[in-house]
């Protein structure tokens, strides 16, 4: 079964540093991985996915993260954040095949963008 | 512009009441799903429904049930309410297919007194 690890629950940055939000996985197939973000009471939009093909994936807002297979993780990336971008972050795997189309999400990360 | 619509944005039920949350989407998807958070333990799947009248549990189907008489419309039910399920519950929607994305709801804020 899938499962999804995101490491840190909280990270506050300043306004125009970069961030990274970790991500590690544990599955025995191939997966496929999705970034989803949470602006405060409002429902999840995704960022970015990786299905196949190149390991760098870039996704709306600025944002991009790296598929790492042989460290199986799957970190988000942004070279210089906004106010904005404060929000919780979530990590997900899609789940095995045969109708069973599932996500599994990590815990979330909340990232705080202060002045 | 895919929509994923839930009936309500908050909602206070009496404890032991039976509770009904809907979700409507509008893009012909054939999963929809619904999922419950909480802080701290992020997003965990209550039930998923692949076609009309087809459903298969996720990891905390206990003390739900839910219902896909139509495509479009997934509802969930809590049979007798009670405290422990005050929380915030997201509906979301795709088309087959693990490389699909998933569309969510605004989510519904449900408090149990």
């Amino acid at each position: 079964a899938q499962s999804v690890t995101q490491l840190d629950s909280q990270v506050p940055v300043f306004e125009e540093a970069p961030v990274e939000l970790r991500c590690n996985y544990s599955s025995s197939v191939s997966v496929y991985l999705f970034w989803y973000v949470q602006y405060p009471n409002q429902g999840l939009q995704l960022l970015l996915k990786y299905l196949s093909g190149s390991t760098l994936v870039k996704g709306i807002n600025g944002f991009e993260a790296e598929f790492n297979k042989s460290q199986t993780s799957f970190h988000l990336r942004k070279p210089s954040v906004h106010i904005s971008d404060t929000a919780e972050y979530f990590c997900a795997v899609s789940g095995p095949g045969g109708g069973s189309e599932k996500l599994v999400f990590g815990k979330g990360t909340k990232l705080t963008v202060n002045p | 512009d895919v929509k994923v619509t839930q009936s309500s944005r908050y909602l206070v039920k009496r404890t032991g009441e039976k509770v009904f949350l809907e979700c409507v989407q509008d893009m012909d998807h054939e999963n929809m799903f619904w999922y419950r958070q909480d802080p701290g333990l992020g997003l965990r799947l209550i039930y998923f429904s692949y076609d009309v009248k087809m459903k298969e549990k996720g990891d905390i189907p206990e003390g739900y049930s839910v219902s896909r008489e139509k495509k479009e419309r997934f509802s969930l039910i809590l049979e007798s309410a009670s405290t422990n399920q005050t929380s915030m519950y997201l509906c979301a929607s795709s088309f087959q297919g693990r490389t699909t994305e998933a569309f969510f709801g605004q989510g519904t804020r449900l408090t149990v007194v």
